[in-house]
């Protein structure tokens, strides 16, 4: 079946410009997660959604930085203003109800800000 | 709150040999435990996890990692490693309602 897709696969912008990160999750799971993958941080959790609950931004890193997912489904990652710290691996993954399954993980949006 | 150590970086080992990589857990109660394997340009996949129960667990390709509350570990191990095998391997820990906490990963080489 298919699995986690997210796009774009790479994404180049300047300094100071908004990007959105798109992922599709498995169809029927309900829980959603953003890390983040860079050399200096390794991953980081940024943000969880679970059903139709608000999501647990906990580790967003800064306000720059919003998700939604509309209708339970497809999830969107903004950073607004972006920053050369913001260069990284956008990892998108979802598991069927929760944090304590198995979550699969997308292949990544490469962001480089230039 | 939870963080995971994995603390090498970097381990080398040769075709046929064993394999122990290292995780350390910090988390007041019993956590959920998991391994996850990246190799060069493929996403992470799940090897294995520790929810209860038996603390040694059997994964995929061979693996298997045994749970030690005592020592707050979850090794990883492979008794014969492949030259498939070289890849970023990562521990991760939740605990809560929140995603998973990543150690820094260690990096698996292989020699002939």
């Amino acid at each position: 079946g298919a699995g986690v897709s997210q796009s774009p696969s790479n994404k180049v912008t300047e300094k100071g410009k908004d990007v959105e990160l798109r992922c599709d999750p498995i169809s029927g799971h309900t829980a959603l997660y953003w890390y983040r993958q860079s050399l200096g941080q390794g991953l980081e959790f940024l943000i969880y959604f679970q059903g139709n609950s608000a999501p647990d931004k906990s580790g967003l890193p800064s306000d720059r930085f919003s998700a939604e997912r509309t209708g339970g489904s497809v999830s969107t990652l903004t950073i607004q203003r972006t920053q050369q710290e913001d260069s990284a691996v956008y990892l998108c993954a979802s598991s069927l109800r929760g944090a304590w399954e198995t979550q699969y993980f997308g292949p990544g949006t490469r962001l480089l800000v230039l | 709150a939870q963080s995971v150590t994995q603390p090498d970086i970097h381990i080398t080992v040769s075709e046929g040999a064993s394999l122990e990589l290292r995780c350390n857990y910090s988390y007041g109660a019993t956590p959920y435990l998991f391994w996850y394997v990246q190799s060069p340009g493929q996403g992470l996949q799940l090897l294995l996890k520790y929810f209860s129960g038996d603390t040694l667990v059997q994964g995929i390709k061979g693996f298997e990692a045994e749970f030690k509350r005592s020592q707050s570990s979850f090794n990883l191990r492979k008794p014969s490693v492949h030259w498939s095998d070289a890849a970023e391997y990562f521990c991760a820990v939740v605990g809560g309602a929140d995603g998973l906490t990543f150690g820094k990963g260690t990096h698996l080489i292989i020699q002939p």
